[in-house]
């Protein structure tokens, strides 16, 4: 059974780092794009970045690049993401999400997401 | 990059059909057809409905279309039933620099 499991959320400073786990398991994350997308509260869905399935290529939106980083330990087959210099408008629900076999444009297994907030 | 733009809210009776829009450009929803629609049920992992503009997920109802006319694409639910209810969101490829973007989000109330 595919699944997703977002880890490492909590609060934390403004300016300060935090580095969110993504746990595959039923597949492995060397075969797929994996995506992180946000959500601040009682906002909508913001995409944050991909690595691709191969490692080779990776991707940010224009309000995390130079920030936050994507990698990924396929020993562990976990997707991870760094947060770094965090500000208050980064206060979110982080998901991650796995792309759909055969294609490269859409999510079909997310997980339920991890609550970070950046508060003093 | 802003949001494709969605109305905020949507509704519709038991067994009634609704449709849901979503506009961007040329460099997104009217450049590809590359679109997709999650449905979004608070608190629950986001679900994908339909992919590049027009193809259901195996196990997705076939209440639920989609389609793309210009810049702007559409998801069409028939026969709506209570389930339904929830939050709505499109998403586009882009050739911005983000080169993913989503709609603004729709509710979906099932009166």
């Amino acid at each position: 059974q595919v699944q997703v499991v977002e880890s490492g959320g909590g609060v934390v400073q403004p300016g300060r780092s935090l580095r969110l786990s993504c746990a595959a398991s039923g597949f492995t994350v060397s075969t797929h794009g994996m995506h992180w997308v946000r959500q601040a509260p009682g906002k909508g869905l913001e995409w944050v970045g991909i690595i691709s399935f191969d490692g080779s290529s990776i991707h940010y939106a224009d309000s995390v690049r130079g920030r936050f980083t994507i990698s990924r330990d396929t020993s562990k087959n976990t997707l991870y993401l760094q947060m770094n210099s965090l500000r208050p408008e980064d206060t979110a629900v982080y998901y991650c999400a796995r792309e759909r076999p055969g294609g490269w444009s859409d999510f079909d297994h997310w997980g339920q997401g991890t609550l970070v907030t950046v508060s003093s | 990059q802003s949001a494709l733009t969605q109305p905020a809210s949507v509704s519709g009776s038991p067994g009634q059909s609704i449709t849901i829009s979503c506009t961007g450009t040329s460099s997104d929803v009217g450049g590809y057809d590359y679109v997709s629609w999650y449905q979004h049920h608070p608190g629950k992992a986001p679900k994908l409905m339909i992919y590049e503009v027009t193809n259901r997920p195996s196990g997705v109802p076939d209440r639920f279309s989609g389609s793309k006319s210009g810049n702007t694409a559409s998801l069409t639910i028939s026969g709506l039933q209570a389930e339904d209810e929830a939050d709505y969101y499109c998403n586009s490829y882009t050739s911005n620099n983000t080169l993913y973007v989503f709609g603004t989000g729709t509710k979906v109330t099932v009166l």
